[in-house]
């Protein structure tokens, strides 16, 4: 059972244009949500975060978007740069004595120039 | 200030033969946990060590086990490999069990035959 679904495995968007990505969770235990992203042959790289008790964190060009009651959170990038294309993780976390994440199964965004 | 590190960068293994990943956490963090990432799939959660104890473990048999040292590096063991351990392993260092923030090496690429 998945508890965080990326349902869009694939996104384009232009440079300088907005890109949206999309994440779903079923567990209304996950209290901590993060983005990270990943470039090939590299680990993913921590990029923005948002705990439960907010709607909205943002930091340069990101913004994290939280909608508690569709379980739902997406990440804004504005504007979009080429060096931004990369695979896209949204993972959570729940409240316990290991922080263990709790992984969708990435989105590929593909800036174009 | 030195990211987490993870050794070797790839490895090849037989079916049954044993293996071990080896991880040196960030500068000042104390809590390693480890991952398993499969093609196209999110990383998924195998165990988490903090100050040299096991302190979570997701879903993974006993083959799979750990240890952490005293300058909080640790090892992944995996016993018996199978064909589906063929996957990307990383490591991701935190500050402490409670910190929300992981933050990751770039993998070991292991392909079991």
């Amino acid at each position: 059972d998945q508890q965080v679904k990326q349902n869009s495995p694939s996104l384009s968007v232009q440079e300088g244009r907005i890109s949206i990505l999309n994440c779903d969770y079923t567990n209304s235990m996950f209290d901590y949500f993060l983005w990270y992203k990943k470039y090939p042959a590299e680990g993913p790289t921590f990029l923005i975060s948002i705990s439960s008790i907010k709607d909205k964190n943002e930091d340069g060009r990101f913004t994290v978007f939280l909608n508690k009651s569709a379980k739902h959170l997406s990440l804004h990038i504005v504007p979009s740069q080429p060096g931004d294309s990369a695979v896209y993780f949204c993972a959570a976390t729940l409240s316990g004595s290991a922080r263990q994440l709790t992984f969708g199964s990435g989105t590929q965004l593909t800036v174009l120039p | 200030e030195t990211g987490v590190t993870q050794s070797p960068t790839h490895l090849i293994k037989t079916r049954g033969q044993q293996v071990t990943l080896r991880c040196s956490s960030q500068s000042g963090h104390n809590t390693v946990s480890w991952y398993q990432q499969a093609l196209g799939q999110g990383p998924q959660f195998i165990f988490q060590y903090y100050r040299e104890e096991e302190n979570g473990r997701g879903n993974f048999p006993p083959r799979f086990s750990g240890l952490q040292f005293p300058n909080y590096s640790s090892e992944l063991n995996v016993n018996a490999l199978e064909l589906d351990d063929s996957a990307l392993y990383l490591c991701a260092s935190s500050f402490d069990r409670y910190a929300y923030e992981q933050y990751f090496g770039p993998g070991t690429r292991l392909t079991v035959t």
